[in-house]
C-alpha cells in the first residue's frame, strides 16, 4: 500500500500569506495520479488538482501543485479567507488503488 | 451538471448489513467508473471501491462489500457486511474523469451511517 505522508499537520498563517503543503509518498507515485482536495466542515472533499499540477475546473490560480516520484506540494499563492480548510492529497494506481494523506488543517492566525 | 446523492438508512445494527445507495443526475451512469469512499476521524479518507461493469475493491474491505450498478435507475450501490462499530462513518459516492477515474471531481453530500444497537 502507497502511504501518503501529509505535512505539517496544521498550518497557522494570515490571509495574504503564502501556504506550502507537502504530501510525500511511501514508494514513487505516478505523477498523473496525484491529486489534491480542499474539505470544508460538513462538506465532500473537492477536487483543486490532478496530474499533480493540473487545476481542475474553476479553481482559482492561487492554488498550485508541483513534484513528481515520492515528493509533492500543494501552493497557496495568497490565501483568501475562503481557503482556510484541510487539504488532502491522494493517488490511485498502487494498491490498493486509492490511497488519502491523512489531511493538513490550514487555519487563521 | 453531474449530481450525486447517497441515501440509504442512517443507522446499521452491529453484524447486519449496510445497503447505500447512490443516484445519478445530469449524466449516465454508463461509461465512467463509479466509487464510494468512507471517512472517519480516526481514519480519515478510505476508498471502498469502484465499479462499471465489473468492481474492484479495497483489499482491507474486499471480504465484505459488494458494489453494482443499475444503469435503468441511472444508480449505483453498496453493500457492507456484518459492521461493526468501526464501520461508522460518513460514505460518499463519488466518480472521476472519463479518462482518469481516481480523479474525483464528482461527490454526493455524504451520508452519516451510525453502527449502533
Amino acid at each position: 500500500e502507497i502511504v501518503l505522508t501529509q505535512s505539517p499537520g496544521t498550518l497557522s498563517l494570515s490571509p495574504g500569506e503564502r501556504a506550502t503543503l507537502s504530501c510525500r509518498a511511501s514508494q514513487r507515485v505516478v505523477s498523473s495520479y496525484l491529486a489534491w482536495y480542499q474539505q470544508k466542515p460538513g462538506q465532500a472533499p473537492r477536487l483543486l488538482i490532478y496530474g499533480a499540477s493540473s487545476r481542475a475546473t474553476g479553481i482559482p490560480d492561487r492554488f498550485s501543485g508541483s513534484g513528481s516520484g515520492t515528493d509533492f506540494s500543494l501552493t497557496i499563492s495568497r490565501l483568501e479567507p475562503e481557503d482556510f480548510a484541510v487539504y488532502y492529497c491522494q493517488q490511485y494506481g498502487g494498491s490498493p488503488p486509492v490511497t488519502f494523506g491523512g489531511g493538513t488543517r490550514v487555519e487563521i492566525k | 451538471q453531474v449530481q450525486l446523492q447517497e441515501s440509504g438508512p442512517g443507522l446499521v445494527k452491529p453484524s447486519e448489513t449496510l445497503s447505500l445507495t447512490c443516484t445519478v443526475s445530469g449524466g449516465s451512469v454508463s461509461g465512467y467508473y463509479w466509487s464510494w469512499i468512507r471517512q472517519t476521524g480516526a481514519k480519515g479518507l478510505e476508498w471502498i471501491g469502484r465499479t462499471d461493469d465489473s468492481s474492484n475493491y479495497n483489499p482491507s474491505l474486499r471480504s465484505r462489500v459488494t458494489l453494482s450498478r443499475d444503469v435503468s435507475k441511472n444508480q449505483f450501490s453498496l453493500k457492507l457486511t456484518s459492521v461493526t462499530a468501526a464501520d461508522t462513518a460518513v460514505y460518499y459516492c463519488a466518480r472521476g474523469y472519463s479518462t482518469s477515474w481516481g480523479d474525483f471531481e464528482y461527490w454526493g453530500q455524504g451520508i452519516l451511517v451510525i453502527v449502533s444497537s
